[in-house]
């Protein structure tokens, strides 16, 4: 019954792999979040779609493209890793739209991203 | 662009006291939303509670509530009765209640705050 799931929990790869992270929510919500979390614990917005439309790309590189092919899915691809891109990456969700705000976020547990 | 500030990194308090978690914002808007997340060393993002910015009674869960002082854009976190289970990142979050041009879109979180309960 998890709200929110993403995959891999961890993940370790070299210098210039490429690697994705799934997420799935069986909330029903219309909004989804990527967000990344620094070595300061610090969460910063990456992206946000609402119903399969992206709606924030917080001035992320191209490397990382997001996709979602349905509302209950949004997947983070990353080409040409970076050791900067180590971090945990949040996936959440929300039931925000244009005519209701201010819920909250459920998140996934996280996965921690490791560039050797 | 709205900022959440919290200015205590780090805070420790014993087993049962009552700690106050501080967090100040900045915003030029009139309605808003928000919360506190507490973040464990499991890494699980947990939702603490939830203050709408038109209401002017604070908020309460259980052992947690806040102080809400929406003229000096300040939101703090009391915990009564602390628990060893309480040991946490905690972060303070500010949402618009625009949406569209990067408003409510998103959750803007504060830098966070370590605290450390002891037995």
């Amino acid at each position: 019954d998890t709200a929110v799931s993403q995959t891999p929990k961890y993940l370790v790869t070299q210098m210039g792999n490429d690697k994705s992270i799934k997420c799935e929510q069986n909330l029903g919500h219309d909004t989804m979040y990527w967000y990344k979390q620094d070595s300061k614990k610090f969460l910063k917005i990456m992206f946000s779609y609402n119903n399969k439309e992206l709606i924030i790309n917080e001035t992320v590189p191209n490397r990382f493209s997001p996709k979602s092919p349905d509302k209950a899915h949004l997947n983070l691809h990353i080409n040409s890793l970076e050791l900067g891109d180590s971090a945990v990456y949040f996936c959440a969700s929300s039931q925000d739209s244009l005519t209701s705000t201010g819920s909250p976020l459920h998140f996934g547990n996280g996965t921690r991203l490791t560039v050797t | 662009a709205q900022t959440v500030t919290q200015s205590q990194p780090e805070m420790s308090v014993q087993e049962a006291e009552t700690v106050t978690l501080s967090c100040t914002y900045d915003t030029s808007e009139n309605n808003y939303y928000l919360f506190w997340y507490k973040q464990p060393p499991s890494r699980q993002m947990i939702l603490v509670i939830r203050q709408e910015a038109y209401k002017q009674q604070n908020a309460t869960e259980n052992r947690f509530s806040v102080n809400f002082q929406k003229a000096a854009k300040s939101f703090s976190l009391k915990i009564s009765d602390s628990q060893l289970g309480d040991t946490a990142m905690y972060f303070c979050a500010f949402r618009s209640s625009f949406w569209g041009q990067g408003g409510s879109e998103k959750l803007v979180f504060g830098k966070g705050m370590k605290l450390t309960v002891n037995p």
